[in-house]
């Protein structure tokens, strides 16, 4: 099985800011990683597919990049609606990190 | 746009079988695997296994003792069948379809790689108990 550790756990950040939250795994998946962002009582919501290439109708201020086993997600300029869970997932054998818990400073 | 929406009994007794369906609107099942995920209370995310249109399915290792999934393309819908539920079972169950993908040899068989889950149900919570 592929063991993800995403990090970190929680995270705070003020409107504006840029923050950066990783993805490790425990073996290489070439680019088989896609990140979710997830709002209290919603459905994830895909942001960014195969590591780097971002969904449609998604915000350019959110970006992928990584290959192999390390993996980055960033949110550059935070607005009020980017607070929220994000969640990596890896796409080889099929599981979900941790997730970010992102909250206002 | 592709839009899904479970559908179910919320609430399960423990050995007993749960059931629920994902309905498909604004597009066809055709081409594409559909997934069922789901949501621990802790927030959790956990994959519970898929289904292509032509009825093949594959499943999460964890649970394939228990599951089912088929598909029903005249109805544009896709159920769940998880036998002997204990309250660990306890979820939020997210049906999806799974876009993107392709197969590759791993392991002396094909799997269904390089996918991701777009767009989601809206979940529906499933409460374990007597």
């Amino acid at each position: 099985d592929i063991q993800m550790t995403q990090s970190p756990s929680s995270l705070s950040a003020s409107l504006g800011d840029t923050v950066t939250i990783t993805c490790r795994t425990s073996q290489s998946i070439n680019s088989y990683l896609n990140w979710y962002q997830q709002h209290p009582g919603k459905a994830p919501r895909l942001l960014i597919y195969a590591a780097s290439s971002l969904q449609s109708g998604v915000p350019s201020r959110f970006s992928g990049s990584g290959s192999g086993t390390d993996f980055t997600l960033t949110i550059n300029n935070l607005q009020a609606e980017d607070f929220a869970t994000y969640y990596c997932q890896e796409s080889h054998s099929t599981s979900f990190g941790q997730g970010t818990r992102l909250d206002i400073k | 746009q592709v839009q899904l929406q479970e559908s179910g009994p919320g609430l399960v007794k423990p050995s007993e079988t749960l059931s629920l369906s994902c309905t498909v609107s604004g597009g066809s099942l055709s081409s594409y695997y559909w997934s069922w995920i789901r949501q621990f209370p802790g927030k959790g995310l956990e994959w519970i296994g898929n289904v292509y249109e032509t009825g093949s399915t594959m499943y999460n290792p964890s649970l394939k003792s228990r599951v089912t999934i088929s598909v029903d393309t005249s109805k544009k819908q896709f159920s769940l069948s998880l036998s002997s539920v204990t309250a660990a079972d306890t979820a939020v169950y997210f049906c999806a379809r799974e876009p993107g993908g392709d197969h590759e040899y791993i392991g002396g068989s094909y799997r269904y790689v390089g996918a991701w889950f777009d767009p989601w149900g809206q979940g529906t919570l499933v409460t374990v108990s007597s």
